[in-house]
């Protein structure tokens, strides 16, 4: 059974850094790209990094870009989300989900996502 | 980016209808389009891809059509489980992007 779990979330002030894990099982993990999606509270679903199975090339959204960094451990069948200098509007759950395929690449979508984490970001 | 617009909004329906779904992208993303359903306090589930594909273990009541710029999702005899917000994708053109969600309400 494929399983992803989140943890890492919860409530940290403006300006400060949070990092989120999202542990895998159930498929070779070093075979698909992966990806964070996060959802503000209410509101729709937005895109936020994508990483290729080998880490060779990571994406973001420009909302995000420069202030988070995406990573994964192949070893550790575990992907990260190092989110610094947070804002107010970063405030969401945050869901880790698999690729269908290797390249965080236009063309394939995702199959499995995991059940979220929730990161406040208020003074 | 390209945009995607979903209609309507917000559907009510009873237990047993059929209902269906629209998804419109602001350029050609060819079939690159995938569905999502999300239940209340629950991550979104993987229904469709490639506009018409079914993802594993979903049922056939699904079903997905289109290409180009317009999509639909159809769904059949709805029972209880399927009131729940449905989001499109593209996957056509990075970032991908979602449309902002329709939900499907019980009347």
């Amino acid at each position: 059974e494929v399983q992803l779990v989140e943890s890492g979330g919860g409530l940290v002030q403006p300006g400060r850094s949070l990092r989120l894990s999202c542990a895998v099982s159930g498929f070779s993990f070093d075979d698909y790209a992966m990806h964070w999606v996060r959802q503000a509270p209410g509101k729709g679903l937005e895109w936020v990094s994508g990483i290729t199975w080998n880490s060779g090339n990571i994406a973001y959204a420009d909302s995000v870009k420069g202030r988070f960094t995406m990573s994964r451990d192949n070893a550790k069948n575990s992907l990260y989300l190092q989110m610094n200098s947070l804002r107010a509007d970063d405030t969401a759950f945050y869901y880790c989900a698999k690729d269908m395929g290797a390249i965080a690449a236009a063309g394939t979508s995702f199959d499995y996502w995991g059940q979220g984490t929730l990161v406040t970001v208020s003074s | 980016d390209i945009q995607m617009t979903q209609s309507p909004s917000s559907l009510s329906a009873s237990v047993g209808d059929r209902v269906t779904i629209t998804c419109r992208a602001s350029q050609g993303i060819s079939n690159y389009l995938a569905w999502f359903q999300q239940q209340p306090g629950k991550a979104p589930k993987s229904l469709i891809y490639a506009a018409s594909s079914l993802q594993s273990g979903v049922p056939s009541k699904f079903s997905g059509s289109g290409s180009g710029t317009d999509f639909t999702l159809t769904i059949s005899s709805l029972q209880p489980e399927d009131f729940a917000t449905y989001y499109c994708q593209q996957y056509n053109t990075y970032p991908p992007t979602f449309g902002q969600g329709t939900k499907l309400e019980i009347k």
